[in-house]
């Protein structure tokens, strides 16, 4: 049973564009929400998080929107560049002594010069 | 400030070996995590430790143990190796403990079972 989906395994975008990257989850207890990034023989990279009472949180270039009735988060990217090519990772945990990170299966973004 | 350091890098082993596989964490750090990411499948829970304590585990079997020494870092045993085991093992570290929190991520130990 996968909590966590990303439904889109790759994304394609022009430099300067905007990447949108999208996560659905399935487990109502999630109560933070966070996106990783990770380059091929590195580990995953805390991006931006968000906890369930915001709808919304920017840093720099990036900005995670969180819609909880339809269960349903996304990353935007803007403006994209080539070095935001990388597997971005959703990932949503329960707090408390549950504390754990689950993760989504990864979009690989790519950033066309 | 040092990252998340994992070893080794790489490691072979033969089906019913036992890998040992390990973890140091970012300075002021208490609790570590472990991951598997199998080829096609996103990061699994495997484990986590606090304060020397297994605080929390993943849907795997018990062949899958570790520890948490004093000074917070970790190790992961896996025994009676499989080919399904064959995956990059990533661990992580938070400052806090039961609260949310980011949590950094060491460059994983590839695992290969022949």
């Amino acid at each position: 049973d996968q909590q966590v989906k990303q439904n889109s395994p790759s994304l394609s975008v022009q430099e300067g564009r905007i990447s949108i990257l999208n996560c659905d989850y399935t487990n109502s207890m999630f109560d933070y929400f966070l996106w990783y990034k990770k380059y091929p023989a590195e580990g995953p990279t805390f991006l931006i998080s968000i906890s369930s009472i915001k709808d919304k949180n920017e840093d720099g270039r990036f900005t995670v929107f969180l819609n909880k009735s339809a269960k349903h988060l996304s990353l935007h990217i803007v403006p994209s560049q080539p070095g935001d090519s990388a597997v971005y990772f959703c990932a949503a945990s329960v707090g408390g002594s549950n504390y754990k990170l689950t993760f989504g299966k990864g979009t690989l973004l790519t950033v066309n010069p | 400030e040092a990252g998340v350091t994992q070893s080794p890098t790489h490691l072979i082993k033969t089906r019913g070996q036992q890998a040992t596989l390990r973890c140091s964490p970012i300075s002021g750090h208490t609790s570590v995590y472990w991951y598997q990411q199998a080829l096609g499948l996103g990061l699994q829970f495997l484990l986590w430790y606090d304060e020397g304590e297994e605080r929390n585990r993943g849907n795997f079997p018990p062949r899958f143990s570790g520890r948490q020494f004093p000074n917070y870092s970790s190790e992961l045993n896996v025994n009676a190796l499989e080919l399904e085991d064959s995956a990059l093992y990533l661990c992580a570290s938070s400052r806090t403990s039961g609260q949310v929190g980011e949590q950094y991520f060491g460059p994983g130990t590839r695992l290969t079972v022949t």
